[in-house]
């Protein structure tokens, strides 16, 4: 069955420009997830969604950042005036219920490039 | 906030061989523990976790963990390796009870090479 697509799988971004990632969870997923990686480290949370509602928002790192689910189902991450320290791979996993109640299902993640 | 520390970054074994991956954790609260597995190329995928109860947790493909409290630690192990565990493996904790419960805090990794 589907997983978890993402797209795009690389973006190469100006330090300056704005940037859309988007999820498309696995279909009748509540809980949606959005981790950035840096290189050699390990997912860190960024923020959570249930539904439509944003519950977690506390790992964005600036107000740069912002995520939407309008529908409860599609999830756009965008990035404003890309900065260098901006560069990871940016993860959306969903659950059917929640991270503790079900497992994390993780796409393949948006490799984001600042130059 | 809670934190997760792999002090084993590379691990390099044969094919047969014992494993144990270490992972520490801090946080004083309920917790719930997670390993999660990265084979190349592929994404992230649950390997196994803990919520109470049996302190020893078995998953997926061979691999158990098990959950010492008094020592805040969840390593990973596995009697037998094989040339198909190559991977990097994560340890994850999230609180055990409300808000915040969601969200997991990741260890950076440990890359594992199991040699044919």
């Amino acid at each position: 069955g589907a997983g978890v697509s993402q797209s795009p799988r690389y973006k190469v971004a100006k330090r300056g420009q704005d940037v859309a990632l988007r999820c498309d969870p696995i279909s009748g997923h509540v809980s949606l997830f959005w981790y950035q990686q840096a290189l050699g480290q390990g997912p860190e949370f960024l923020t959570y969604f249930q539904n439509e509602a944003q519950l977690d928002k506390s790992g964005l790192p600036s107000d740069r950042f912002f995520a939407e689910r309008p529908e409860g189902s599609v999830s756009t991450l965008k990035i404003q005036r890309t900065q260098q320290e901006d560069s990871a791979v940016y993860l959306c996993a969903s659950s059917l219920k929640g991270a503790v109640n079900s497992p994390l299902h993780f796409g393949n993640g948006t490799r984001l490039t600042v130059t | 906030a809670q934190s997760v520390s792999q002090h084993n970054h590379h691990v390099i074994l044969s094919e047969a061989a014992s494993l144990e991956l270490g992972c520490n954790y801090s946080y004083g609260g309920t917790v719930n523990l997670f390993w999660y597995v990265q084979y190349p190329g592929q994404h992230l995928q649950l390997l196994l976790k803990y919520f109470s109860g049996d302190p020893l947790v078995k998953g997926i493909k061979g691999f158990e963990a098990e959950f010492i409290k008094s020592k805040f630690s969840f390593n990973l192990r596995k009697p037998s390796v094989q040339w198909s565990d190559t991977a990097e493996y994560f340890c994850a904790v999230s609180r055990g009870q409300g808000f915040g419960n969601e969200k997991l805090t990741f260890g950076t990794g440990t890359r594992l090479t199991i040699i044919p």
